[in-house]
C-alpha cells in the first residue's frame, strides 16, 4: 500500500499570502496525483489531477507540481474562501490512497 | 447538472447489516467506474470499494473485503453498498463518488450519507 504523507498538518497564513502544501508518497506514484479541498460539512472537491492539471473552474493562483514520490499544491494569493484542508491522492495502486490532509486556517 | 445521491445510513448495532444507494443523474452512469470513498469524524477520506462501469468487475478495501458488497443497476442509474458484519469502525460518512473517465481521480461527489455503529 502506497503511504501519503502530507506537511505541515497545520498551515496559519493571513488572506493575500502564499501557501505551500506538500505531499510525499512512500514509492513513485509517476505523476498520478490529485489535490482536493474540503470545507466544513462539503464533500472533497477536485482541484488538480496528474499532478499538475486544473480541474474545470479552478483558478489560476491554485497550481500544482511535481512527480514521483514528491509533490506540491500552491496558492499564490490567499482568498477567503481558499481556507480549508487539503488532501492529495494518488490513483496509481489498486486501493487509491489519500493523505492526511494540510488545514489552512486563518492566521 | 451531474449529481450523486446518496442514502440509507443510519444508527446501526455491531454485527448488523445497511444497504447504501447511490442516485445518479447528470451524466450518463453506465460509461463510468463509480466508487464508494468513506471518512471517518477528523479524518481523511480512505477509498472503500469500486465497480466497473459494466458492472464486470468490484474490488475492495482488505478492511471491508468478505463483509461488503458493491452493485449497480445500470438501468436505474444506481449504485450500492451492501454492508454486512458492520463494526465499531465502519462509522463513518460514506461518499458516492465518480472516477473521471479520463483518469483515476474523483471528479464528482455525493454529499454522503452517515453510517453510525454503536451498541
Amino acid at each position: 500500500e502506497i503511504v501519503l504523507t502530507q506537511s505541515p498538518g497545520t498551515l496559519s497564513l493571513s488572506p493575500g499570502e502564499r501557501a505551500t502544501l506538500s505531499c510525499r508518497a512512500s514509492q513513485s506514484v509517476t505523476g498520478k496525483l490529485a489535490w482536493y479541498q474540503q470545507k466544513p460539512g462539503q464533500a472533497p472537491r477536485l482541484l488538480i489531477h496528474d499532478a499538475s492539471s486544473r480541474a474545470t473552474g479552478i483558478p489560476d493562483r491554485i497550481s500544482g507540481s511535481g512527480s514521483g514520490t514528491d509533490f506540491t499544491l500552491t496558492i499564490s494569493r490567499l482568498e477567503p474562501e481558499d481556507f480549508a484542508v487539503y488532501y492529495c491522492q494518488e490513483y496509481t495502486s489498486s486501493a487509491w490512497t489519500f493523505g492526511q490532509g494540510t488545514n489552512v486556517e486563518i492566521k | 447538472e451531474v449529481q450523486l445521491v446518496e442514502s440509507g445510513g443510519g444508527l446501526v448495532q455491531p454485527g448488523g447489516s445497511l444497504r447504501l444507494s447511490c442516485a445518479a443523474s447528470g451524466f450518463t452512469f453506465s460509461s463510468y467506474w463509480m466508487h464508494w470513498v468513506r471518512q471517518a469524524p477528523g479524518k481523511g477520506p480512505v477509498w472503500v470499494s469500486r465497480m466497473y462501469n459494466d458492472e464486470s468487475s468490484a474490488s475492495y478495501a482488505d478492511s471491508v473485503k468478505g463483509r461488503f458488497t458493491i452493485s449497480r443497476d445500470n438501468a436505474k442509474n444506481r449504485l450500492y453498498l451492501q454492508m454486512n458484519s458492520l463494526r465499531d469502525e465502519d462509522t463513518a460518512l460514506y461518499y458516492c463518488a465518480r472516477r473521471s473517465g479520463s483518469g483515476g481521480f474523483y471528479d464528482t461527489w455525493g454529499q454522503g450519507t452517515l453510517v453510525t455503529v454503536s451498541s
